[in-house]
């Protein structure tokens, strides 16, 4: 069974520019979670989705960050313009659904640099 | 909010050692914790669950405790191994709200050969 697959694995950009994210979760898992990791830190949960609706997206900065998963399969996290201070790990993970014991799988992440 | 801590940051210790990981929590209502291992560059990999009803769980050389009235786990690594170098970061997921998981900063683990 694949894993939760992310891409790109790593990507550099300038400030102010836009820069996309993509994750496919575990194939049958409903739900999927993008994480920020920045530098020395565990990750902080940024949004969570069952299937296609954004149940929990407290944390994420609506100002410059949006998400979708059109179909409640693949996902996309966007940062439009990026700053500096967007330079960080952006993680996703999925599990079956959602509630209590709801494992949690994780990607690899795209670690992102804002120069 | 919850809160985890985990202790120390760091860690370097010759191979071959015994070592304990340590995590705390502020909120004890918790469902469940877990132990993860992030290797550089790479993502998290699950080590062990360990639910609210129990104390403990192992898994080959890994032990990881659980005491939820006092807001403590931690994670001991008999015969450490080079192989073992990796950041360890341990979460717990809340019994209420959302069910989030809240992560500890980590502990980063070198074993010297």
């Amino acid at each position: 069974e694949a894993g939760v697959v992310q891409s790109p694995r790593y990507k550099i950009i300038e400030k102010k520019q836009p820069v996309a994210f993509w994750c496919n979760p575990i194939s049958g898992h409903n739900t999927l979670y993008w994480y920020l990791q920045n530098l020395g830190q565990g990750p902080e949960l940024l949004i969570r989705y069952e299937n296609e609706e954004a149940v929990d997206d407290s944390q994420l900065p609506k100002d410059r960050f949006s998400a979708e998963r059109l179909k409640g399969v693949d996902s996309t996290l966007k940062i439009q313009p990026a700053e500096l201070g967007d330079s960080a790990v952006y993680l996703c993970a999925s599990s079956r659904g959602q509630g209590l014991y709801n494992e949690q799988f994780f990607g690899p992440g795209t670690r992102l640099t804002v120069l | 909010k919850q809160e985890v801590t985990q202790i120390p940051a760091a860690l370097s210790v010759p191979e071959g050692e015994n070592l304990v990981l340590n995590c705390s929590f502020t909120d004890s209502a918790i469902y469940n914790l877990q132990w993860f291992r992030q290797d550089p560059g790479k993502g998290l990999t699950s080590l062990l669950l360990i639910q609210s009803s129990q104390r403990e769980q192992t898994s080959g050389r890994l032990n990881a405790s659980l005491d939820k009235s006092s807001g403590r786990s931690t994670l001991y690594i008999a015969a450490s191994q080079p192989g073992d170098s990796a950041t360890y970061l341990c979460a717990v997921q809340m019994s209420t709200g959302a069910n989030n998981l809240f992560f500890g900063t980590g502990t980063r683990l070198t074993v010297i050969p």
